[in-house]
Order: structure tokens, then sequence, then C-alpha cells
């Protein structure tokens, strides 16, 4: 079964500092990893997208890096602000449209 | 419209009713996906409609649940005889790429 493991399940941190979410997966074949950022009673929202040939994305204060060699990805929030406080959801696809999607690290910041 | 909207936003129904979810895409996406999310859980992947081409059902759970998209536009979910395990928040999303827009969610609780 394909699966993606997301640590940690949940972490606080202080305004202006950084973090890093971190990825495993063992979904195959790989097409490309997706994190999403999701607002309590929203829908997720798209950060990056990476396919196989690429390391490293930004987006904004949010940078992931994959590593398909060893099936890794982080998500890293730098300077974070309230605003940062959401679900990060792991998604990783291994066609065009079927996702497996990691059940989410849940980012508090407080002031 | 701006994005993808779905209705009702919450749902309350007792256990053996149908309920039937709307979700109107973005205007001109072709795809459309249909997911559960559950408490603590990852997104579960339940259709996929693209164009005219027939539905990927491999992820609705049961004949329990079934989905149209009309005219390659607005999808209903609909759930016959529901069951508590239904609770959930159920999400669509379109897309005319690899980015996936969500709706909202529509938050049902079967009592």
């Amino acid at each position: 079964k394909n699966q993606v493991e997301q640590s940690p399940q949940s972490l606080i941190i202080l305004e202006g500092k950084n973090c890093t979410l971190q990825c495993n997966y063992t979904v195959s074949p790989f097409s490309n990893l997706r994190w999403y950022k999701q607002d309590t009673g929203r829908g997720p929202v798209s950060l990056t997208i990476m396919t196989f040939s690429e390391n490293t994305k930004s987006n904004g204060r949010y940078t992931a890096t994959l590593d398909a060699d060893t099936k890794q990805s982080s998500l890293h929030i730098t300077a974070s602000q309230l605003s940062d406080s959401a679900s990060y959801i792991c998604v990783v696809s291994n066609n065009d449209y079927k996702l497996s999607f990691g059940a989410g690290t849940t980012v508090t910041v407080r002031a | 419209g701006a994005g993808v909207s779905q209705s009702p936003s919450n749902k309350v129904t007792e256990k053996g009713k149908d309920v039937e979810l709307r979700c109107d895409p973005i205007s001109g996406h072709t795809a459309l996906y249909w997911y559960r999310q559950s408490l603590g859980q990852g997104l579960e992947f339940l259709i996929y409609f693209q164009g005219n081409s027939a539905p990927d059902k491999s992820g609705l759970p049961s004949d329990r649940f079934s989905a149209e998209r009309t005219g390659g536009s607005v999808s209903t979910l609909t759930i016959q005889r529901t069951q508590q395990e239904d609770s959930a928040v159920y999400l669509c999303a379109s897309s005319l790429g690899l980015t996936q827009y969500f709706g909202p969610g529509t938050r049902l609780l079967v009592l």
C-alpha cells in the first residue's frame, strides 16, 4: 500500500522562528510531491509541487526539498508568522491525478 | 466563480437517510475530484472525473456512494443509507493541470 508519513504530528513555535517538517513516502512509481497548507475549516491550498528531478522549490517563506533516492521531503518555514498556523500536508502522486496524502503536521505559531 | 464552491457547508443527518453534496468547480477546469477527510486522517481519494472520459471510481468505499458530473461542470456526491462512519469532511477539487484547487468542504455528521 502506498504510504506517506509525516512528522512531527504537531509542533508549537514562537513567531519569527523557523521550523522544518518532515515527510517520508513509499509511493512507487513516483511522479511528483506536493506540499499543501490547510487552514482550519478550509480546503488545502497548494504551496509547492516538485518532480523527480527537482531538489528544492521555494514559495515565499516556504522552502521544500526532495530527495527522491531516500524518498524524503521536508518543508522549511522561515521567520514564522501567526498566519502560518495551519496543517501542512505532504502529498505524493504516482500519476497525474491519483494522490496519496499524509495525515499532516499541525503547526501553531504563538506570539 | 473565483474558486471551488461546495454546498452545504455543514450537514447533519440521521443514520439511514440519503444525502447529496454539491461541488461547483472552477470554470474551465476539466478535472474534478472528490475526497473524504476523517478526523486525524489523511485525505482519502473517492472519485475522479476528467472531461467526457469514464470516471475513476476506484476510491468509493461502498456501493452506497455514487457521484455524477453533469455537463462537465457541477458534480453531486450521493451517499445512500448513511452510516455513522460516513461522518467526515467531504472535499471537492478541480484542476486544469497538475495543481488541484480545493473547495472548503462539506462537514457531514451522521447521528
